[in-house]
């Protein structure tokens, strides 16, 4: 079946660094990535949705130029926290329409610790 | 834009009884609401699903209902094992592709 892969699972950083998280479809042609982040004990928001070969569309209340978001290629979509805070720790997670059949992979998910 | 509203927020049951979680939707332009499964530190995991032309799907222990007209759906789950403890969230799909998710059941199945 379709395969979301997303790296690191876990990243411990310091404040003021920068973060990248990469999610690649294995088998499949992710035209459609979201980027979703979620706190402990609460629900998946949605951040952001990329689409290749175009920029993001952010959500309401969502720094575009904080998480930068790139889907350069079919396979591949990278979400970059920059300037880390403590407050950005939290669970980020992407997932892709695999396309037809309403089809929603999710990546494994990143755990982000902004110390 | 859509809102998902989920209930209850934790349920405690004990092994082998049934337990139901609730969602309702307000985008009625909504036609595919999927259930997952999460454990602590993973990724959701889809258990079932339900599309708008279909009032109901089951599988095995696991059955969802979907009314239209009231907007809302349901997860029913019977037999309870303790493995079934976990995060349950619901989910709705409205026309522009876009999942939104209920805000989430934690389930506790005492064995």
């Amino acid at each position: 079946g379709a395969v979301v892969s997303q790296h690191p699972s876990r990243v411990i950083c310091k404040s003021g660094t920068s973060v990248k998280i990469e999610c690649r479809s294995l088998d499949f042609q992710a035209t459609t990535m979201f980027w979703y982040r979620q706190f402990p004990k609460k629900s998946l928001m949605l951040m952001a949705t990329s689409n290749e070969g175009s920029k993001a569309t952010y959500e309401q209340g969502v720094e575009k130029d904080k998480f930068l978001i790139n889907h350069a290629s079919l396979t591949l979509s990278t979400l970059t926290v920059t300037s880390a805070h403590p407050e950005d720790s939290s669970f980020y997670i992407c997932s892709a329409l695999t396309g037809g059949n309403y089809g929603y992979t999710f990546g494994s998910g990143t755990r982000l610790t902004v110390v | 834009g859509e809102n998902v509203e989920q209930h209850p927020s934790t349920l405690s049951v004990q092994e082998g009884d049934s337990a139901v979680i609730k969602c309702t939707y307000s985008d009625s332009a909504s036609n595919y609401f999927p259930w997952y499964k999460q454990e602590l530190g993973k990724r959701p995991q889809l258990i079932i699903d339900i599309r708008s032309n279909v009032g109901e799907k089951k599988d095995q222990r696991i059955a969802v209902t979907l009314n239209k007209t009231a907007k809302h759906f349901s997860l029913h789950i019977t037999e309870t094992q303790p493995e079934d403890s976990a995060v349950y969230f619901c989910a709705a799909l409205n026309a522009g592709n876009m999942l939104t998710f209920g805000g989430g059941t934690r389930l506790m199945v005492k064995p």
